[in-house]
C-alpha cells in the first residue's frame, strides 16, 4: 500500500517569498490533515479536511497561510509571504475517518527553512 | 485547554534496559490516548493507543495504560534495543489530535 506522499522534501526560501507544499494522501482516505512541527516541539494541527471541506482551521494563520483540497484528493498548503518563524517541518497525514480514533498515516514531511 | 506534557529528553539507555517515558494530559471529557514514534528519516507512525480508562495499549513490546485517576499514559518497555532509538510523542484526541513535545530516546549497544 502506497503511503502519504509529500513534496518537496526540502525547501529554502527568503522571508517574504511564497512557497507551496503538496500532499497526496492514501487512496480512499477521506480525512486529510496538515501539521506544523517546529524543531523541539510536537506537531500542531493547522487544518483538517473531510473530503474537500474544511473541518477545522482554527490554528491556521489565515493572513498568510492557505490550503485547498481540490476534488477531495490531493492538497496544497501555501504560505505567502513567509516569515522567519515559519521555519518548520510541514507534515501531511490522512485517515479513513474523522474521529481521530482511526490510525493517522503521516508523510515524511517538507522541511522549510526561511532565511 | 487540552494539552499533553511529556518528560524532557533525551533519554539515554543501554541495550536491554527498562524504559519509561512519562506522559500526563489535561482534557475535558474522556479523550483517546496515543503514542506515536518517529524513527530517524521517517514519518510519524502510530505505536499504540487506548480509548478508555484502564485500557492497555501494546505493540512491539511497548505498553501504556490509560490511568484516568492520575491523567497519565506512561510508555514502558521491559528491554530496549538499539533499533528503538527514535522520538516518541504522546497525543490525545478530543475532536482533534494534540501532541506532546516529544521525547528523544537513544539506546546504546
Amino acid at each position: 500500500e502506497a503511503g502519504v506522499a509529500q513534496s518537496p522534501r526540502y525547501k529554502i526560501i527568503e522571508k517574504r517569498q511564497s512557497v507551496a507544499f503538496w500532499c497526496n494522501p492514501i487512496s480512499g482516505h477521506a480525512t486529510l490533515y496538515w501539521y506544523q512541527q517546529i524543531l523541539g516541539q510536537g506537531p500542531k494541527l493547522l487544518i483538517q479536511f473531510q473530503n474537500n471541506g474544511v473541518v477545522d482551521d482554527s490554528q491556521l494563520p489565515k493572513d498568510r497561510f492557505s490550503a485547498e483540497r481540490l476534488k477531495g484528493v490531493d492538497s496544497t498548503l501555501k504560505i505567502q509571504p513567509a516569515k522567519l518563524e515559519d521555519s518548520a517541518v510541514y507534515l501531511c497525514a490522512s485517515s479513513l475517518a474523522r474521529d481521530g480514533n482511526e490510525k493517522l498515516f503521516f508523510g515524511s514531511g517538507t522541511q522549510l527553512s526561511v532565511l | 485547554g487540552n494539552s499533553v506534557t511529556q518528560m524532557e529528553g533525551p533519554v539515554t539507555l543501554s541495550e536491554e534496559a527498562f524504559l519509561t517515558i512519562n506522559c500526563t494530559y489535561t482534557a475535558t471529557g474522556y479523550p483517546s490516548l496515543f503514542w506515536y514514534v518517529q524513527y530517524p528519516g521517517e514519518g510519524l507512525q502510530l505505536l499504540l493507543k487506548a480509548t478508555k480508562a484502564d485500557d492497555k495499549g501494546s505493540n512491539k513490546g511497548f505498553e501504556a495504560t490509560y490511568r484516568k485517576e492520575t491523567t497519565s499514559f506512561h510508555l514502558e518497555k521491559g528491554s530496549v534495543q538499539v533499533s528503538d532509538s527514535a522520538v516518541y510523542f504522546c497525543a490525545l484526541f478530543t475532536g482533534k489530535l494534540i501532541f506532546g513535545q516529544g521525547t528523544t530516546l537513544q539506546v546504546k549497544p
